[in-house]
């Protein structure tokens, strides 16, 4: 069966320093693969995905992710965070077209 | 842009009864989705409709219904509410092409619905 794996489920962070959220999928032949952030009470938005090209995907407020087949992984990065990325960050993929996956989330707190 | 609608944002039940929330889609979306979000486990699909006409079960769709009332409209019912249905539930629409296209593909997600079952 598909899965989806985030290996954090808690990231402390201090503000302007660089973070990593973690992301394993289980291979198919056909897969697409997002993050998504969810702030408190509010549902999820789309921060990034990739469909195919190249396997680094750029997305909104400074975020990108490398995809990569071989070690099958999908994590995303920001290279300097800010307090108001403090949220929950959802890694998801997409099987068979359809059916979408979702991991665990991970809580990424900034500090200041 | 009022994008995915869902109706009630908060509910409160007790142990057996019925109630359904109801969602609504404004994109001319083909797929649409039932998740429900419980803390740790991430978003689990209850169930999903990849066409009009057409619903399939998900990963946890006991104690749960559904309907895809027409294109934009896709309810999710519970029949006899339990405790364990306490959750927050989403649902979302996705463009549903047969092939993928660039620049589409994602899930669109409505901003949750809150039930609690006493």
């Amino acid at each position: 069966a598909q899965s989806v794996t985030q290996l954090d489920s808690q990231v402390p962070v201090f503000e302007e320093a660089p973070v990593e959220l973690r992301c394993n999928y289980s291979s198919s032949v056909s897969v697409y693969l997002f993050w998504y952030v969810q702030y408190p009470n509010q549902g999820l938005q789309l921060l990034l995905k990739y469909l195919s090209g190249s396997t680094l995907v750029k997305g909104i407020n400074g975020f990108e992710a490398e995809f990569n087949k071989s070690q099958t992984s999908f994590h995303l990065r920001k290279p300097s965070v800010h307090i108001s990325d403090t949220a929950e960050y959802f890694c998801a993929a997409r099987y068979n077209f359809n059916k979408f996956y979702f991991g665990s989330g991970t809580k990424l707190n900034v500090k200041p | 842009n009022a994008g995915v609608t869902q109706t009630p944002k908060f509910q409160v039940l007790k142990t057996g009864q019925s109630m359904t929330l109801q969602c609504a889609q404004d994109m001319n979306h083909n797929s649409m989705y039932w998740y429900r979000q419980d803390p740790g486990m991430g978003l689990r699909l209850i169930y999903y409709s990849a066409s009009e006409g057409t619903t399939d079960k998900g990963e946890v769709p006991n104690g749960y219904n559904v309907s895809r009332l027409n294109k934009r409209e896709f309810s999710l019912r519970l029949e006899s509410a339990a405790p364990s249905q306490t959750s927050v539930y989403f649902c979302a629409s996705s463009p549903g092409l047969a092939r993928i296209r660039p620049g589409t593909g994602e899930l669109f997600f409505g901003e949750g619905s809150r039930l609690t079952v006493l």
